[in-house]
């Protein structure tokens, strides 16, 4: 079955410009998670939606950031007024609850110039 | 202070060796820890732990926990050029406001010919 799908796959912008990155988890789990991970580093916590909500939120670094999951289902990650910290891939993964294990999607490599 | 350590951070081994690749982690409220496998972007899922001193076994690939002392392990036998990864240990465990994953920096594995 289809896995989780993330897009663009690459995505380049300029400091200050807004982007949006998009996931597609796998059908039927209710949560979704997204991370950051940098050159030589594990993948870090962003945020986490159980169904539409955010249920967790606490590790998005500030209030540039924000996500949405208006449907239950597929989620979008947000950056206003993107800065050069920003690079690094993004990765989506989903789960079929709370507590169970995470399926990854392929990442966004985001590129801010 | 880093919740999850991984050792070696990196190791070079030729085809046909074992390598034995370790974890701890400090963590309250312990509920999981998970073990994937990373070559280009996205993370696969190898293990899932959550019970001690039961080994999880997936042909060459295994993995055990020890909660008492608060560590993981997992083994390669008859390594191959096609297990050359980075290998991601993460903990999920409740409280501390964080839903998500927290992962070490993981082990640079290259098997070569």
């Amino acid at each position: 079955g289809a896995g989780v799908s993330q897009t663009p796959s690459n995505k380049v912008t300029e400091k200050g410009k807004y982007v949006e990155l998009r996931c597609d988890p796998i059908s039927g789990h209710t949560a979704l998670y997204w991370y950051r991970q940098s050159l030589g580093q594990g993948p870090e916590f962003l945020i986490y939606f159980q169904g539409t909500g955010a249920a967790d939120d606490s590790g998005l670094p500030n209030d540039r950031f924000f996500a949405v999951r208006p449907e239950g289902s597929v989620s979008t990650l947000k950056i206003q007024r993107t800065e050069r910290g920003d690079s690094a891939v993004y990765l989506c993964a989903s789960s079929l609850d709370r507590g169970e294990t995470q399926y990854f999607g392929p990442g966004t490599r985001l590129l801010v110039l | 202070e880093d919740k999850v350590v991984q050792s070696p951070l990196s190791l070079v081994v030729h085809e046909g060796d074992t390598v034995t690749l370790n974890c701890s982690y400090e963590v309250t409220n312990f509920r999981s820890l998970l073990w994937y496998k990373q070559e280009k972007k996205a993370p696969t899922f190898l293990f899932m732990l959550t019970s001690s001193g039961i080994e999880k076994k997936s042909g060459r690939l295994s993995s055990i926990l020890d909660k008492k002392e608060l560590f993981s392990i997992l083994n390669i036998t008859a390594t191959q050029t096609g297990d050359s990864a980075v290998y991601l240990c993460a903990v999920l465990y409740s409280g501390g406001g964080a839903d998500g994953l927290t992962f070490g920096k993981g082990t640079h594995l290259i098997i070569q010919p």
